[in-house]
C-alpha cells in the first residue's frame, strides 16, 4: 500500500518567518494530496489540497508543490502568525477518499 | 451550511463491551468516511460509504463495522472492545465520489478501560 512520510515532526519560527513541511509518497498511482491542520481538541481542517495533473497551487498565504516524479510535495506557510501554530498533516489518495496520512507535523509559531 | 457533527463527543467503555459511534455529514455529502487517529499510529483509515455502500476498508480486524443509511448518515461500531481501541474516531464526509475534498467532524474521544 501506499506509505506517506513527513518531516520535521516538529517546527518552531519566529512570527512572520516562513514555514515548510514536506512529504514524500510511495504509489506513483497517488493523484490527490491534501494538506490538513488540526488545533488541539478538534478535527483536522482542509487548508489546501493538490491534484496530480498540476504543480503547484497558492492560495493567500499557504501554497503546496507538487513533483510527482520525485514523489514529494510541500506545504509552505509564509508571515506565519501565532494562530498559525497547530499540527499540520498531508496525505495521499488514490480513490473514494481513502487517504494515507504523514505522521505529523507540531508548528509553533513565536510571537 | 452545519458542518460533519459526530456524536457522542466522549465515551468511555469497559473492555469486552461495544460501542456505537454516529456520523452525520454536511447536506449534500454522499460519501462518509471513517478515521482512527491514535499518538502511535496517526490517522488510520477504516473504511468508506457511498450512497449506502462500503467502497473501501482499510486493514483492521472484523470488530469494525460501519453501515451508512440513506440519508447519508453513517455509524461505525467496535465490538468487544480492547485496550487498543482508545482513540479518537473521526469522520469525513465528501461531495462525491473519487478524491473531492473531504471535511472532518471532531470526532468521538473514545476510553476502553
Amino acid at each position: 500500500g501506499e506509505n506517506v512520510e513527513q518531516h520535521p515532526s516538529t517546527l518552531s519560527v519566529q512570527e512572520g518567518d516562513s514555514a515548510v513541511i514536506k512529504c514524500t509518497y510511495s504509489d506513483s498511482a497517488s493523484n490527490y494530496f491534501p494538506w490538513y491542520k488540526q488545533e488541539l481538541g478538534k478535527g483536522p481542517q482542509l487548508i489546501i489540497d493538490i491534484r496530480s495533473n498540476v504543480g503547484e497551487k497558492k492560495d493567500q498565504r499557504i501554497a503546496v508543490t507538487l513533483n510527482k516524479t520525485a514523489k514529494h510535495f510541500s506545504l509552505h506557510i509564509t508571515e506565519t502568525q501565532p494562530e498559525d501554530s497547530a499540527v499540520y498533516f498531508c496525505a495521499a489518495s488514490q480513490d473514494f477518499n481513502k487517504f494515507y496520512f504523514g505522521s505529523g507535523t507540531k508548528l509553533n509559531v513565536k510571537p | 451550511k452545519a458542518g460533519v457533527t459526530q456524536t457522542p463527543r466522549y465515551l468511555i467503555k469497559t473492555r469486552g463491551q461495544q460501542v456505537t459511534l454516529s456520523c452525520s455529514p454536511i447536506s449534500g455529502h454522499r460519501s462518509v468516511s471513517w478515521y482512527q487517529q491514535t499518538p502511535g499510529q496517526g490517522l488510520q483509515f477504516l473504511f468508506e460509504y457511498f450512497s449506502e455502500t462500503q467502497r473501501n476498508k482499510g486493514n483492521f480486524p472484523g470488530r469494525f463495522s460501519g453501515r451508512q443509511f440513506s440519508n447519508s448518515r453513517s455509524e461505525m461500531n467496535v465490538s468487544t472492545l480492547e485496550l487498543g481501541d482508545s482513540a479518537l474516531y473521526l469522520c469525513a464526509s465528501s461531495a462525491q465520489g473519487a478524491n473531492t475534498e473531504a471535511f472532518f467532524g471532531q470526532g468521538t474521544r473514545l476510553t476502553v478501560v
